[in-house]
């Protein structure tokens, strides 16, 4: 079972930055917070994950809290091609069974005009 | 290249039919996955390839039949499909199976929408 928590859906502006959150209240100290996306029809794309730290990269910022137990994927400024379902997925930071990437439901993000 | 090609993009099969699903990658990804997606579901992982050998089936129905022949292809065979197997097949490859981080990152395909009647 996924051990993360989403909202199903959230709209976004175009231009605007979007804020996807998750919740990860049983998350252990050895296992990161990964987020994908699945734009309509495709297959999911990695976007970034993290460990304790904040990360930014050139598609998103994460944002993790100091206990852990929440964190947002920050899309600075959406465009109407970010349109798509984003899971947020915590699995360990070693490799084997245990580090399979489990999907949960994930958010629907509707970026519009 | 960070792409990975599955063929073909559609698939439409009876029951009593005998396909296969392909899957490429040219990054030297040494390991390899196939996912099931239902429609409006997440993608559900079925088989895991490290090093062209099976390391992982999550109880997978033995009329999916995966093959890795080498580090760059994994193929899926299908045979005596039901209709409630008519989902979106996903392939996947990361640099490894075991280790840590970024080497665990997974590039997936586009997939193959098959319909099974």
């Amino acid at each position: 079972d996924a051990k993360t928590t989403q909202p199903p859906s959230m709209d976004c502006a175009e231009g605007r930055a979007a804020n996807l959150p998750c919740n990860h209240s049983t998350i252990s100290g050895n296992e990161y917070v990964y987020w994908y996306r699945q734009i309509h029809s495709q297959g999911p794309q990695y976007i970034i994950h993290g460990l304790k730290n904040n990360e930014t990269n050139e598609m998103a910022s994460l944002i993790i809290t100091e206990d852990r137990k929440s964190s947002t994927l920050i899309l600075p400024h959406a465009t109407l091609r970010d349109t798509a379902v984003y899971y947020c997925i915590v699995r360990v930071a070693y490799g084997g069974s245990q580090g399979n990437l489990i999907f949960g439901k994930g958010t629907k993000l509707s970026v519009k005009p | 290249d960070t792409e990975v090609t599955q063929t073909p993009k559609h698939l439409v099969m009876g029951m009593t039919n005998k396909k296969s699903l392909k899957c490429e990658q040219h990054m030297g990804h040494r390991a390899m996955y196939w996912y099931k997606q239902k429609a409006k579901k997440p993608p559900e992982l079925m088989f895991v390839y490290s090093y062209e050998k099976l390391s992982i089936n999550e109880s997978v129905p033995s009329r999916f039949s995966p093959e890795c022949p080498n580090s760059s292809l994994l193929n899926l065979h299908l045979h005596a499909l039901q209709p409630e197997d008519s989902a979106l097949y996903l392939c996947a490859s990361s640099q490894s199976y075991v280790g840590t981080g970024a080497r665990r990152e997974q590039y997936f395909g586009p997939g193959t929408r098959l319909t099974v009647t």
